[in-house]
């Protein structure tokens, strides 16, 4: 079965720098997520990208963050200068979409980023 | 706004004894309801969704509009349900809003 994948499993990172985390969605999906889940807190939806723009987003997803689909398979959140409170798990997700259909969203494994 | 509560951070039944996660909601519209499970070192997955009803791994869950509820339940728990469940709600917009999540912990 496919799976939405995502790497690193686990970055640290110094406040100010720049860090890029990976996803590989489902390969005929259309509809891309990233969420994020601070330790001992609920999960959080970021942001929402669809047909190569963003849909949806979040009062967290400020200017620091972006989101990218830099080729037919990557989907690509950056954070420019983390800060402390960046420190969480960031969940990826995708889901197909068809007429008036809504399917399911798949999870990644998550990505760990531990920010110094 | 769209919220999801779940007021239980932990529950703990011995095994073949009955399961009741809650989960209550507020949205104006028609939201659609989930409840996804990590189990232990794995990745989120969608345990059942209100507009299929069906009963998957023997747990099910309906949508009550008038108590805006979406408790989940299981007649008789499992070692192996053990995990952290999350109630979801996905209204405008499509994008998943969730509850805290609920430890559900299976004793022998």
């Amino acid at each position: 079965e496919p799976e939405v994948t995502q790497t690193p499993s686990h970055q640290v990172t110094q406040m100010g720098q720049e860090v890029i985390l990976r996803c590989v969605p489902i390969s005929n999906h259309l509809y891309f997520y990233w969420y994020r889940q601070i330790l001992g807190q609920k999960v959080e939806f970021l942001v929402s990208f669809y047909n190569n723009e963003i849909s949806e987003k979040s009062e967290i997803f400020d200017d620091q963050f972006s989101v990218e689909r830099p080729d037919g398979s990557n989907f690509t959140l950056k954070i420019r200068s983390t800060k402390l409170e960046d420190s969480a798990m960031y969940f990826c997700a995708s889901r197909a979409i068809s007429g008036l259909a809504v399917y399911e969203q798949y999870f990644g494994p998550g990505t760990r980023l531990t920010v110094t | 706004a769209q919220r999801v509560t779940q007021p239980e951070k932990l529950l703990s039944v011995f095994k073949g004894a009955p399961v009741e996660l809650k989960c209550n909601y507020s949205y104006s519209g028609s939201p659609e309801l989930f409840w996804y499970v990590q189990y232990s070192r794995q990745r989120l997955q969608l345990l059942l969704r209100h507009i299929s009803r069906e009963s998957i791994k023997g747990f099910t869950a309906d949508l009550n509009k008038g108590e805006t509820s979406f408790h989940l339940k299981k007649p008789f728990a499992q070692e192996e349900d053990s995990a952290m469940y999350y109630c979801a709600l996905s209204g405008y917009g499509n994008k998943l809003v969730f509850g805290a999540g609920t430890i559900l912990r299976v004793k022998s």
